[in-house]
């Protein structure tokens, strides 16, 4: 399976700021997704970046709100932008085993706290 | 678009009991059906999965069987351990589309 560097870890954010997560992957991948875990529930996907493409956002996800790059085919960044407490949750990135996206591999996640 | 219900969102048994976690989904192009154990503070992951092609699959006291026509997939884990406790999600995939399941909060008892 793919190894994902997710950075930062956490982070305490002040309302109205901005915060880019990064994800670094050690082979090349054709799709990345992006998630949102809030505390005690399930993972909701915000948006799938392709590399060369815009981002595909999920129905309840804005590209303002969640500005996505997809340089190269290991690496994509996701920014929360003019964070609210709301916006607090853990945020995952995470690729599939292969081009089909098949067996999913998840970043370690960056618990975000919005004060 | 898909969407995938699982229950019980808790299960607690005892050491050495089997643990059965059910899902169903609604999208019938779905072809591809993981599942992921989540612990406390740490990432999903993936521990076993199946295609649409299969029926049943197991490894080890793992295994995960798969009903196509009446759309639910389970669960099974036997001879259950303290370490088995976590948190388990399912998930169904159609076209790189991966819709995930509430979660179960399975506690074994020592």
């Amino acid at each position: 399976s793919a190894v994902i560097s997710q950075k930062p870890s956490r982070d305490i954010c002040q309302r109205g700021t901005s915060l880019t997560i990064q994800c670094q992957v050690d082979s090349q991948v054709t799709m990345m997704f992006w998630y949102r875990q809030q505390p005690g529930q399930s993972l909701t996907l915000i948006a799938t970046a392709n590399q060369g493409s815009e981002a595909t956002y999920e129905s309840g996800f804005v590209i303002d709100k969640f500005p996505i790059s997809r340089p190269n085919l290991t690496f994509s960044t996701l920014t929360v932008s003019n964070m609210s407490p709301e916006d607090s949750s853990i945020y995952l990135c995470s690729v599939g085993k292969s081009e089909t996206g098949y067996g999913y591999t998840f970043g370690s996640g960056t618990r975000l706290t919005v004060v | 678009g898909e969407n995938v219900e699982q229950h019980p969102s808790t299960l607690s048994v005892q050491e050495g009991d089997s643990a059965v976690i059910k899902c169903t989904y609604s999208d019938s192009a779905s072809n591809y059906f993981p599942w992921y154990k989540q612990e406390l503070g740490k990432r999903p992951q993936l521990i076993i999965d199946i295609r649409s092609n299969v029926g049943e699959k197991k490894d080890q006291r793992i295994a995960v069987t798969l009903n196509k026509t009446a759309k639910h997939f389970s669960l099974h884990i036997t001879e259950t351990q303290p370490e088995d406790s976590a948190v388990y999600f399912c998930a169904a995939m159609d076209n790189n589309d991966m819709r995930f399941g509430a979660g179960t909060r399975l506690t074994v008892k020592p």
